[in-house]
């Protein structure tokens, strides 16, 4: 099986802009989970989607927000892009019962 | 905020020597899971132990986990220079909870 991607790899904007990060979780699974990971702060819980639906909600600002569609993919979406917001954000996919996640190489947003 | 606290957060070791981590965290679990990540990349699972086992192997991998300590640790054996990584570890609490992680040991193996 292919596993979890996510596109782009890597992006660079500027404040104030808004950036949309795409996930595809691996063939089956219907769970979407996404981290942001800085130096600073390590890895945080984002949001999880189950099935279209949000699950779960780490404690982020309104800015943040996700999505996901009736395949699974799943997008996360950030406005008002601010300087802190650079991070590598990684998206992990899981069966529904399962309790192994299985993470994407990430998408490195630079904010400048 | 993170449930984890790896230690130490920094290790360096030769080939073939063994790398002990560890990690305490504050809240019930149903699991806990390590996981490593090379240069800033995607996470991968190496082990996932059960709030009810105390040890568990895997390869050259041994976790130990103390509920009533509120702490675990990972063992690598005969280290190589290929396990250079950061080593995390993260706690899940069950039902539709989310994977809560530390901060991460950053392992070096020199040749």
């Amino acid at each position: 099986k292919a596993g979890v991607t996510q596109t782009p790899r890597y992006l660079i904007k500027t404040r104030g802009q808004q950036v949309t990060l795409s996930c595809s979780p691996i063939s089956g699974h219907r769970s979407v989970s996404w981290y942001q990971q800085t130096p600073g702060q390590g890895l945080q819980f984002l949001f999880e989607y189950f099935s279209e639906t949000q699950r779960n909600k780490g404690n982020f600002p309104g800015r943040f927000s996700g999505r996901q569609f009736s395949n699974s993919r799943s997008e996360m979406n950030v406005s008002t892009l601010e300087l802190g917001d650079s991070a590598l954000y990684l998206c992990a996919s899981k069966t529904g019962s399962s309790e192994t996640q299985y993470f994407g190489p990430g998408t490195r947003l630079l904010v400048l | 905020s993170q449930q984890g606290e790896e230690d130490p957060q920094a290790l360096s070791i030769q080939e073939g020597e063994n790398a002990t981590m560890n990690c305490s965290y504050k809240t019930s679990i149903n699991n806990l899971q390590w996981y490593r990540q090379n240069s800033g990349r995607g996470l991968v699972h190496l082990i996932l132990i059960r709030s009810n086992e105390r040890e568990k192997h895997s390869g050259r991998l041994r976790v130990t986990l103390d509920t009533s300590k509120k702490s675990s640790s990972l063992l690598i054996t005969a280290s190589r220079a290929a396990d250079t990584a950061s080593y995390f570890c993260a706690t899940d609490a069950g039902g539709y909870s989310t994977l809560t992680f530390g901060k991460g040991t950053m392992l070096l193996v020199s040749p």
